[in-house]
């Protein structure tokens, strides 16, 4: 099956530093890659849609200048938190659809970054 | 926004039984799928059901849709420890589609061995 490689896993930085999440389709050319945030015990809240060389679309409410998302090519999309605070901790998980065929109705997920912020 | 609605929010069962979950939506779909996610993991794809089907099977998971309310059911027959997870259904609605599937809320499984 199509995996879907999300780095780092876990990480803790100072409040006011920014860090970057990547997630990376292994096997197939993501043409649409999707960001969550989901809160301890909640569901999945999607942060914003990035298509392979146009903008991202952000949800309601979400950030796009402290929530940075740049989808390069096909296999890559990158989620930047600027300037993280406390506020920010949360698990943060991308998923990727192929814009091939009928396996582009499912969604396959990255492992999901856990990020604190001191 | 989540438009799926899940039942129960948690539910605890011994091995062996069947567990039985429920979600509701509101708009009309494409598809709906469910989803099962372990602590601190990303999602998994279970199972996808059309809008023109009614019952799906895989393995020991079973799934029913009933587009009139709305609604569907997965059941996980002979459950095991390792079904512990937590699972969510999402639809793919018909119209207005971005592409994005709009997840319930899930529901949380513990199965006791």
């Amino acid at each position: 099956g199509a995996v879907v490689s999300q780095h780092p896993s876990r990480v803790i930085c100072k409040s006011g530093t920014s860090v970057k999440i990547e997630c990376r389709s292994l096997d197939f050319q993501a043409t649409t890659m999707f960001w969550y945030r989901q809160f301890p015990k909640q569901s999945l809240m999607l942060m914003a849609t990035s298509n392979e060389g146009s903008k991202a679309t952000y949800e309601q409410g979400v950030e796009k200048d402290k929530f940075l998302i740049n989808h390069a090519s096909l296999t890559l999309s990158t989620l930047t938190v600027t300037s993280a605070h406390p506020e920010d901790s949360s698990f943060y998980i991308c998923s990727a659809r192929s814009g091939k065929g009928m396996s582009n109705e499912k969604l396959f997920f990255g492992s999901g970054t856990q990020l604190s912020v001191l | 926004s989540q438009q799926g609605e899940e039942d129960p929010q948690a539910l605890s069962i011994q091995e062996g039984e069947n567990a039985t979950m429920n979600c509701s939506y509101k708009t009309s779909i494409n598809n709906l799928q469910w989803y099962r996610q372990n602590s601190g993991r990303g999602l998994v794809h279970l199972i996808l059901i059309r809008s023109n089907e009614r019952e799906k099977h895989s393995g020991r998971l079973r799934v029913t849709l009933d587009t009139s309310k709305k609604s569907s059911s997965l059941l996980i027959t002979a459950s095991r420890a390792a079904d512990t997870a937590s699972y969510f259904c999402a639809t793919d609605p018909l119209t207005g589609n971005t592409g994005k599937l709009i997840f319930g809320q899930g529901t949380t499984l513990q199965v006791k061995p």
